[in-house]
């Protein structure tokens, strides 16, 4: 069956300018979380959804970033006014339910801020 | 924040030997996951182990646990050229239900 999917797999963007990451989680997984991976580094934790809301977005660096997932499926990270320093992979993974049940991680958007 | 550590950082063997890296955490944990990373892909989950387990075998696999060090291993047998990539621990820290903190990785290359 289809796995998680990320798109772009790639953006390149300039100092300043909004972005918008996508996630496609797994039918009929209710959880869904991002991380983000720097070079040489493990996933940090930014953000978990059960269903539609934010169950904790204790991870998110600062209020420059969101995320939504207005019908418990698509999520979408936006950031505002990007910096260089934002630049790393952005990982989108998901669950049958929270509860420590195993990831399943996307590929991937690298992010690029010049 | 990032609480497990792999050790080594870095793991270069033959195919055939065996490799094993080890995982240190710091709080208390309900279980404790092992990820594999290959270069420019996400996370494939490998194996968990509840704090009440004390190994854990899967295939090649196996999977220590050591609550009272707070430490875990993971050993790959008859290492093949495919098992090259990084492998992460993974653990719920602080017993969180759903928040996983990940280390920073053990890069294992397995020469053919």
């Amino acid at each position: 069956g289809a796995g998680v999917s990320q798109t772009p797999s790639n953006k390149v963007t300039e100092k300043g300018k909004y972005v918008e990451l996508r996630c496609d989680p797994i039918s009929g997984h209710t959880a869904l979380y991002w991380y983000r991976q720097s070079l040489g580094q493990g996933p940090e934790f930014l953000i978990y959804f059960q269903g539609t809301g934010a169950a904790d977005d204790s991870g998110l660096p600062n209020d420059r970033f969101f995320a939504v997932r207005p019908e418990g499926s698509v999520s979408t990270l936006k950031i505002q006014r990007t910096e260089r320093g934002d630049s790393a992979v952005y990982l989108c993974a998901s669950s049958l339910w929270g509860n420590n049940s195993p990831l399943h991680f996307g590929n991937g958007t690298r992010l690029t801020v010049t | 924040s990032q609480q497990g550590e792999e050790d080594p950082q870095a793991l270069s063997i033959q195919e055939g030997e065996n490799a094993t890296m080890n995982c240190s955490y710091k709080t208390s944990i309900n279980n404790l996951q092992w990820y594999r990373q290959n270069s420019g892909r996400g996370l494939v989950h490998l194996i968990l182990i509840r704090s009440n387990e004390r190994e854990k075998h899967s295939g090649r696999l196996r999977v220590t646990l050591d609550t009272s060090k707070k430490s875990s291993s993971l050993l790959i047998t008859a290492s093949r050229a495919a098992d090259t990539a990084s492998y992460f621990c993974a653990t719920d820290e602080g017993g969180s239900n759903y928040k996983l903190t990940f280390g920073k990785g053990t890069l294992l290359t397995v020469n053919p």
